[in-house]
């Protein structure tokens, strides 16, 4: 039982290199969120997504982009890193609204020199 | 707007002592409240949640209470174990409409034995 997958779990970037984060769910949930965690600030959310072909931004959109083209897959994409961008990607998921159980994947290291 | 704040940590306990983190948040309406736990090298999982004011959530021994009168969700365990070592997270869910949840800054437990 996979759950929610993340790739990859490391990953070094010079500053403007472009890269994507995968995260895949097996649950069938509707919901799926990315997060941002940095010491001393708790986890952030960047972008969501309510369903299939949907988006939304968070608190921390800037520099950062997504697509939800499959229902299982949540794509986060950085176009051009900037160093202020290293930090710990979650992903997550949930059946429905954000009252509910959230599922997170076990994360990504983001290190961009 | 909405916020929590967790107690900084680190904590560290010996076996069988009794756990108290202070978690106390600021909201408009009626936010539901969480504690998700972080083991080392996982994702975020959900330990217990409250949905309403005097609800107490429960689970794996560990307790809290949602109290308006003080605005704090405090989580406490009579007996810690060394497998309890982990960051605690409190959490609240956005009243805005935006699927998003507000965590605090985590506070890392470690019990010896």
């Amino acid at each position: 039982n996979a759950g929610v997958t993340q790739t990859p779990k490391f990953r070094v970037l010079k500053t403007g290199q472009s890269m994507t984060l995968l995260c895949a769910q097996d649950m069938n949930h509707e919901y799926m969120y990315w997060y941002r965690q940095d010491p001393g600030m708790g986890l952030r959310l960047i972008h969501y997504s309510v369903g299939e072909g949907t988006t939304a931004k968070g608190e921390v959109p800037d520099g950062y982009n997504v697509s939800r083209l499959k229902k299982q897959n949540f794509l986060l994409g950085l176009e051009s890193a900037a160093p202020s961008q290293t930090s710990v990607y979650f992903c997550a998921s949930s059946y429905a609204h954000i009252g509910e159980k959230l599922f997170f994947g076990s994360g990504t290291q983001l290190s961009v020199l | 707007g909405d916020s929590v704040t967790q107690m900084e940590g680190p904590v560290t306990l010996s076996e069988e002592a009794f756990l108290t983190i202070n978690c106390t948040y600021t909201a408009t309406g009626y936010p539901s409240l969480f504690w998700y736990v972080q083991y080392p090298g996982e994702g975020l999982q959900l330990l217990l949640k409250a949905t309403k004011a005097d609800d107490k959530g429960s689970n794996k021994g560990f307790e809290a209470t949602y109290r308006k009168e003080t605005t704090s969700f405090h989580l406490e365990k009579g007996s810690v174990q060394v497998s309890d070592s982990a960051v605690y997270f409190c959490a609240l869910s956005d009243q805005t409409g935006a699927n998003n949840l507000f965590f605090g800054t985590g506070t890392r437990l470690t019990v010896i034995p």
